[in-house]
Order: structure tokens, then C-alpha cells, then sequence
């Protein structure tokens, strides 16, 4: 199946640095991707969802600021989070559908980043 | 809007018993339903899926059926194994909206040999 790779897997930081996670489709193209949280035994709660070529589309609540999304190619989108505080972390999921060859409406989602601001 | 209602957890299980994690949608229109699971420290990966009413999705024992007059997408297993112990989530995906999903809150299922 299709493969979406995130990167890194873990990363801790101090509080006040930024910290970037990409998010790559390996064998697809995706001009959508999406960016997702989950919180300690919680579901996953959409933060925004990437376009290629063009701003991202933030979910009610979520810091445009906090949380920066760029979408530079069909296969990669990166999520900033700036200035991280502890209250940020958290395990960050992307995902992404192969736009151009259809397979059904199936999401492929990264491994996931779990972010530990110290 | 779009939700997705799922039964609580933690469900704990014996090894072999019969296993029900319930799923309820809400959705305007005509979305896809999946069932992702999540091992421990691990991102999620489809289980299976239905994209239209009636439609039953299996995979590795499990089982859902798409059932639209009673907007449910209940998970079935026969008999779970102790490595199915995972977190269970169900999602519904929008066609309307670039296939935003929508995720319940999860279960968590224990099976002790």
C-alpha cells in the first residue's frame, strides 16, 4: 500500500525553540494533506488541512502563528511548531490521499511525531 | 457538522471471546466509514473500511457492516487474540471536503491470555 512517512519520530525541545516535522508520500502524489493531534488517551482531532501551492485551512482554535504549514510539493508538507511551550506537546499524525491515481477514498497516515517541549 | 460516537473504553477481554466496539455517525451526506487501529506507540493503520450502505468491510477477523438506516458502523470479531490489544478508532470520511476525516474518541481494548 501507499506509503506516508513523518519524520522525526520523537523529538524533545526546550520551551521557546521551534520545531519543524515533515510529513513526505513516498509512492503518491497529494495536493491535500492533513495535520492531526492527539492528545493522552484522547482521539485525534484535526489541526488543519495543507494545500499544495497555496495557505493551509486551520481548524476553529487552532493558532495560525503557533502552528505553521507549508505545502511546497505534491509530496511533502511541513508543520512548524513555534516557540513551543510544554503545553504543546503532544503526538502530532499527518495523512495524505493519493490524488491522481484513485484508491479509493483511503487515508495513508504518517507513524507519527511525538513532541516532548522541556 | 460531521462526528463520530464511539462506545468507551477500555474494553478488556479474555483471549478467544467475542468481541462489539460500538460506532454511531452523524454525516450530511454520503461519507466512507473506517475502522483504524493503534498499537502501542505506533501511528494508525486501516483495518478496513465501507463506502456505501451495506457494504460489510473485513480484515483479519474483523468485521463492520455499513448500516445507513441505523447510521452504525459497529467492529466484530469472533475471537480476539492478545495481540489485538490496541486502541480502536472509527472514522467516517467526507467526500464533500477533500476527504477530511473525522475520528471517535477510541477504545481501548485489553485481551488477557
Amino acid at each position: 500500500g501507499a506509503v506516508v512517512s513523518q519524520h522525526p519520530s520523537r523529538v524533545i525541545c526546550k520551551s521557546g525553540t521551534s520545531v519543524k516535522i515533515e510529513c513526505r508520500s513516498l509512492d503518491f502524489q497529494a495536493t491535500t494533506m492533513f495535520w492531526y493531534r492527539q492528545f493522552p488517551k484522547q482521539s485525534l482531532m484535526l489541526m488543519a488541512t495543507s494545500n499544495e501551492g497555496s495557505k493551509a485551512t486551520y481548524e476553529q482554535g487552532v493558532e495560525k502563528d503557533k502552528f505553521l504549514i507549508n505545502h511546497a510539493s505534491l509530496t511533502l508538507s511541513t508543520l512548524t511548531v513555534t516557540s513551543a511551550h510544554p503545553e504543546d506537546s503532544s503526538f502530532y499524525i499527518c495523512s495524505a490521499r493519493d490524488t491522481f491515481n484513485y484508491r479509493g477514498t483511503e487515508a495513508f497516515f504518517g507513524q507519527g511525531t511525538r513532541l516532548t517541549v522541556v | 457538522g460531521d462526528s463520530v460516537t464511539q462506545m468507551e473504553g477500555p474494553v478488556t477481554l479474555s483471549e478467544e471471546a467475542f468481541l462489539t466496539i460500538n460506532c454511531t455517525y452523524t454525516a450530511t451526506g454520503y461519507p466512507s466509514l473506517f475502522w483504524y487501529v493503534q498499537y502501542p506507540g505506533e501511528g494508525l493503520q486501516l483495518l478496513l473500511k465501507a463506502t456505501k450502505a451495506d457494504d460489510k468491510g473485513s480484515n483479519k477477523g474483523f468485521e463492520a457492516t455499513y448500516r445507513k438506516e441505523t447510521t452504525s458502523f459497529h467492529l466484530e470479531k469472533g475471537s480476539v487474540q492478545v495481540s489485538d490489544s490496541a486502541v480502536y478508532f472509527c472514522a467516517l470520511s467526507d467526500p464533500r471536503n477533500f476527504n477530511k476525516f473525522y475520528f471517535g474518541s477510541g477504545t481501548k481494548l485489553n485481551v488477557k491470555p
